[in-house]
């Protein structure tokens, strides 16, 4: 299985709305609606930030939002704050009962 | 809230087999399913296997034939072999829970770095 494709990097503006797709295929992202988003700090163990394509777990700021369209999901971080700054990796259960990450995308403040 | 710790070996050698234990506190490990993933340095998120609370396991397709995990549910732990080690599987290594039917991967460990050198 090769892993999810996603931008090495995004930035934006404190304020602004950035966005962060993530590509499959049929297989995985496109198969199934369990698409899962983490954030990681360096040195840190990621963390689960959405579930199921849209749902945020308890604790993660309503900032967070996660859509799907066919074999491409996206996250959507609104009102970017200094905190966002971080790896985002997505993950993508499969038809195989596997699961795959995406390569991961680092976000940056212009 | 569930708590995973993992342990095991910092430094191991080319070719020998890695043993990693997962222990689980705040949770009973037999409802749920569990799951190993590694972050080579500067790299991205691999997914490498999961087991049931009944024991039952999946695998990557790209480890299968080097990758065993197991589950004690006496002990509330499971663990991961990996054989036939090179370089290129030096990286940090994570527990994770991976819910009722393994479809999201939610509460992680905080990672044990494990260098593959003679």
């Amino acid at each position: 299985q090769s892993a999810l494709t996603q931008p090495a990097s995004v930035s934006g503006s404190p304020g602004q709305s950035i966005t962060i797709s993530c590509t499959g295929t049929s297989s995985d992202v496109g198969g199934h609606n369990f698409v899962s988003w983490y954030q990681q700090y360096p040195d840190k163990a990621p963390k689960l930030m959405i579930y199921d394509v849209t749902n945020r777990p308890s604790g993660v700021s309503d900032r967070f939002s996660g859509s799907k369209s066919g074999n491409t999901a996206s996250l959507t971080i609104s009102g970017l704050q200094s905190e966002d700054e971080a790896d985002y990796y997505c993950s993508s259960y499969t038809t195989s009962s596997t699961h795959v990450f995406g390569s991961g995308t680092k976000v940056t403040f212009l | 809230q569930v708590q995973l710790q993992e342990s095991g070996p910092g430094l191991v050698k080319p070719s020998e087999t890695l043993s990693l234990t997962c222990a689980v506190s705040a949770a009973s490990i037999g409802g749920f399913y569990w799951s190993w993933i590694r972050q080579p340095p500067g790299k991205g998120l691999e997914w490498i296997a999961y087991v049931s609370g009944r024991g039952g396991t999946n695998y990557n397709p790209s480890l299968k034939s080097r990758v065993t995990m197991s589950i004690d549910t006496s002990k509330n732990q499971f663990s991961l072999n990996l054989g036939s080690l090179t370089a290129a599987d030096t990286a940090v290594y994570y527990c994770a829970r991976c819910g009722e039917d393994c479809y999201t991967i939610d509460f992680w460990g905080q990672g044990t770095q494990v260098t593959v050198s003679s």
